[in-house]
């Protein structure tokens, strides 16, 4: 069974950094592209960022690029997420998800607020 | 530039619903957009691929299809478990960006 379990998220400060951590397990995760997927609380879905199986490739959204940095270890089964310069606006729950959107965790809540 | 959808569908019980998604020739036009429900309080589910097969384990009752630069949703049968939002999203070749829809909320009357 395929399985995505999300992890670090909590509440910190703007301008703190967070990392978050995505453990994988139930599938081949060095064959796979992954996601990190946002949503604000009572908003809806925003793609945050994407890395290929081999990291060769990565993309970011414009709202997010120069602050986060997407990363994933292939032997640890581990998609990371470093959060750097955080802003009110980057509350929300954090999900990370397979390339084909085919499999996804329950999340983590990040919450930045003084 | 996110995709459009109409905020909230209402429909009766056992009746269709058919949920938009429109964007543009760099997006939902160049490689389809996928399908996504979503309950209230849980992750996102995959309803359709790009090419508009469904995953296993999705109902019957659900078919996606494409015209231009609209993807569509239709679910037949409407049943109580049917009412969630649904969420389309496609790659965006001009963005180098996964764009989203704002989202339908399904109400089953």
């Amino acid at each position: 069974e395929v399985q995505l379990v999300e992890s670090g998220g909590d509440l910190v400060q703007p301008g703190g950094s967070l990392r978050l951590s995505c453990a994988a397990s139930g599938f081949t995760f060095s064959s796979y592209a992954m996601k990190w997927v946002r949503q604000a609380p009572g908003k809806g879905l925003e793609w945050v960022s994407y890395i290929s199986d081999t990291s060769s490739t990565i993309h970011y959204a414009d709202s997010v690029k120069g602050r986060f940095t997407i990363s994933r270890d292939n032997a640890k089964n581990s998609l990371y997420l470093q959060m750097n310069s955080l802003r009110a606006e980057d509350t929300a729950v954090y999900y990370c998800a397979r390339d084909f959107f085919d499999s996804w965790g329950q999340g983590t809540l990040v919450s930045v607020s003084s | 530039a996110g995709l459009t959808q109409p905020p909230s569908v209402s429909k009766d019980l056992r009746q269709t619903a058919t949920l938009t998604c429109t964007g543009n020739s760099n997006n939902v036009g160049d490689q389809g957009a996928v399908w996504l429900q979503q309950h209230q309080g849980h992750p996102p589910k995959l309803l359709s691929y790009r090419n508009y097969n469904r995953p296993s384990g999705i109902s019957e009752r659900l078919s996606a299809s494409r015209s231009g630069n609209t993807a569509s949703l239709t679910i037949t049968g409407l049943q109580p478990e049917d009412e969630a939002d649904y969420y389309c999203s496609a790659w965006d070749r001009s963005l180098s960006a996964w764009v989203f829809g704002g989202g339908t909320k399904l109400t089953v009357l």
